[in-house]
């Protein structure tokens, strides 16, 4: 079965960049979506189809996708974007697939 | 403003039964795919299972397939997953989610705050 590998953790000074690494076979070839968990709170959609922003996400946020790694990147880290990250891929019809997560810590 | 509203949660004994559901208002669900999304304490999320926006295709995840089913009455804006002989694996919160789009690639847009749901032994 399809494997999303993602780093436990992340940790960034405010203001730096953060950058949160999905990795899995041929991802490149896939459609990746990123969702953002803060505590106690439902998960947030904040890229999709690889590099999109819903309305209402910063432009800090981007990502891009390819061969083996999706990327989801923040730029000027700022204390509110500490949260869980997840990117997620449809593989099958079966398997809507999430990585493991990433906490991002904020120093 | 998009509302998905779970419930349904609660304790049940391993071997038993429970009905979710997620009541959606302020988008036109009938053109929607819906999802079940699980995180148990502490863990990341787990997709569980997905149904068209007409109900004609369900899939699930193998870890509650045989023991779960997804259904949605589109007259009432409602999603509905029934749980069948639960394990203490099942301990989660259940979230329901909806695709943001017609593909089966479509990013799951809106998420309800989610239906506790814990098995006892």
């Amino acid at each position: 079965s399809y494997v999303l590998t993602q780093p436990p953790s992340v940790s960034v000074a405010p203001g730096k960049t953060a950058r949160i690494t999905c990795g899995g076979n041929n991802i490149g070839s896939k459609s990746v979506h990123w969702y953002q968990q803060k505590p106690g709170q439902a998960p947030v959609l904040v890229i999709y189809y690889d590099s999109d922003r819903p309305s209402g996400i910063p432009e800090r946020f981007s990502g891009f996708n390819s061969e083996n790694t999706a990327t989801l990147t923040i730029s000027r880290v700022e204390a509110g974007d500490e949260a869980d990250y997840y990117c997620q891929v449809w593989h099958s019809s079966s398997d809507h697939l999430f990585g493991g997560g990433t906490k991002l810590t904020v120093l | 403003q998009v509302q998905l509203v779970e419930s349904g949660g609660g304790v049940v004994q391993s071997g038993r039964s429970l009905r979710l559901s997620c009541a959606a208002s302020a988008f036109t669900f009938s053109i929607y795919g819906m999802h079940w999304v699980r995180q148990a304490p502490g863990k990341g999320l787990e997709w569980v299972a997905v149904i068209w926006y007409d109900g004609s295709n369900k899939y699930y995840a193998d870890s509650v397939k045989g023991r779960f089913t997804i259904s949605r009455d589109n007259s009432k804006s409602t999603l509905y997953l029934q749980m069948n002989s639960l394990r203490a694996e099942d301990t989660a919160v259940y979230y329901c989610a909806s695709s943001s789009g017609r593909s089966i690639t479509s990013p799951l847009g809106y998420w309800g705050q989610g239906t506790l749901v814990t098995v006892s032994s």
